[in-house]
């Protein structure tokens, strides 16, 4: 079964700090991963996805098979990533895709 | 481009009763997808449509069905509401398949009374 795990409900941070919202997941096929973010009173947005390798307002996010883990990071936090942060896994089975969600971490960043 | 739309914002239904809701993908844009967040949750796939055709369906009762139209434009139907369908309901669109980047729309906000 597909699944997508993050652990962190909510995580603070002071502005300036080192942040990584942790995600891990569960697929036995090749798995394509992406981070969605949702500001307050907007929509859900991609953010990144891990094939473009992109690093997206200071967010980069490393795929780790392995480990079977995809983490948000950002050395220098900025007030203004306070949201709700989503990550995602697009599976495929039997000719059937969906994209598989987490429950999202919320992300504050005080002053 | 207003990107994603759907109607209605909000809706309030009663048990038992039928509710059909309404997107409109970004142009151009030949995928739609359905999600349900329920409060506190992420979003939970529900089908997902390409170039008309039924592409994926979730882990959802057969009360719940969608089609999509040749102008790539799209409804979901809920049957037989039940409380626990009280959810945010989210449509998105991409140009391809669910690998493609999806754009969401703002979302219709379901209460079943």
């Amino acid at each position: 079964a597909q699944r997508v795990t993050q652990p962190e409900k909510l995580l603070s941070v002071f502005k300036g700090a080192p942040v990584e919202l942790k995600c891990n997941y569960s697929y036995s096929g090749s798995p394509e991963l992406f981070w969605y973010v949702q500001y307050s009173r907007q929509r859900l947005q991609l953010l990144l996805r891990h094939i473009s390798r992109e690093s997206i307002k200071g967010f980069t996010a490393d795929l780790n098979k392995g480990e079977t883990s995809f983490h948000l990071k950002k050395p220098f936090a900025q007030e203004e990533d306070s949201a709700m942060y989503y990550c995602a896994l697009s599976a495929t089975q039997g000719g059937s895709e969906k994209l598989v969600f987490g429950k999202g971490t919320k992300l504050t960043v005080n002053p | 481009d207003a990107g994603v739309t759907q109607s209605p914002t909000h809706l309030i239904k009663t048990r038992g009763q039928q509710v059909t809701l309404r997107c409109s993908p970004i142009s151009g844009h030949k995928s739609v997808s359905w999600y349900q967040q329920v409060l506190g949750q992420g979003p939970q796939f529900i089908f997902q449509y390409y170039e008309k055709e039924e592409r994926g369906r979730g882990n959802f009762p057969d009360r719940f069905s969608a089609r999509q139209f040749p102008n790539y434009s799209s409804e979901l139907n809920v049957n037989a509401l039940l409380l626990g369908d009280s959810a945010l309901y989210l449509c998105a669109s991409s140009f391809g398949p669910a690998t493609d980047t999806q754009y969401f729309g703002p979302g219709t906000r379901l209460t079943v009374l």
